[in-house]
């Protein structure tokens, strides 16, 4: 069995500041680590994702996540955070199996002005 | 490419009615798709996962008889809701995957269920 704890439930950071999110994982297998995004009333929207490459993921709007083994982390970062990035950040672990996602508790992250 | 749609949006219905919910992937067949139930300010809880042409494997604690799950071809998916009550209210998401061996899940916008 897999899942994922997101170590904060609230994040306010101030607009052009750095971002960080945290996730850890539990899984017995190498893991396929996913970090999405959601604003209000929308779907979601994948950041990046984690599939036994490399560590270091690059995904869309200026964010990444690194995976870490050592750690069992794979923590979201974003050098300078933007008005619109204030939303629900969600990470997940996938069964290799199945395809099934576990859903950590989510982040909400506030951005000031 | 994979976009997922869901329709309708948002409904509202009246306590003891039936509400079916469409899942449709529109660029790529899902042999794989997904329903999720996600209660305002939480994570999203799956309910069941649907193959094509095979029966809906429900996650435990969740009715089989109440949210009747139909997968009859490669790009459509549907939930009904069945005698729904106010406490079915919530925001149900559906995903696919193309099951290609990439276990990636792509997500529809999401529909608003509100039972008066």
């Amino acid at each position: 069995a897999q899942s994922v704890t997101q170590l904060d439930s609230h994040v306010s950071v101030s607009e052009g500041t750095p971002v960080l999110l945290r996730c850890n994982y539990s899984s017995s297998y190498s893991p396929s680590l996913f970090w999405y995004v959601q604003h209000p009333n929308k779907g979601l929207q994948l950041l990046l994702k984690y599939t036994s490459a490399a560590t270091l993921v690059k995904g869309i709007n200026g964010f990444e996540a690194e995976f870490k083994k050592s750690e069992t982390s794979f923590h979201l970062t974003k050098p300078s955070a933007h008005m619109s990035d204030a939303a629900e950040y969600f990470c997940v672990v996938s069964g290799r199996r199945d395809y099934k996602l576990s859903f950590g508790a989510g982040t909400t992250v506030t951005v000031r002005a | 490419g994979a976009v997922v749609s869901q329709h309708p949006s948002w409904v509202i219905c009246k306590s003891g009615t039936s509400v079916k919910i469409e899942c449709r992937s529109l660029d790529f067949q899902a042999t794989t798709m997904f329903w999720y139930r996600q209660f305002p300010k939480q994570s999203l809880m799956l309910m069941a996962t649907s193959n094509e042409g095979s029966k809906a494997t429900y996650e435990q604690g969740v009715e089989k008889d109440k949210f009747l799950i139909n997968h009859a071809s490669l790009t459509l998916s549907t939930l009904t809701v069945t005698s729904a009550h106010p406490e079915d209210s919530s925001f149900y998401i559906c995903s696919a995957s193309g099951g290609n061996g990439i276990n990636e899940q792509f997500f529809g916008p999401g529909t608003r269920l509100t039972v008066l």
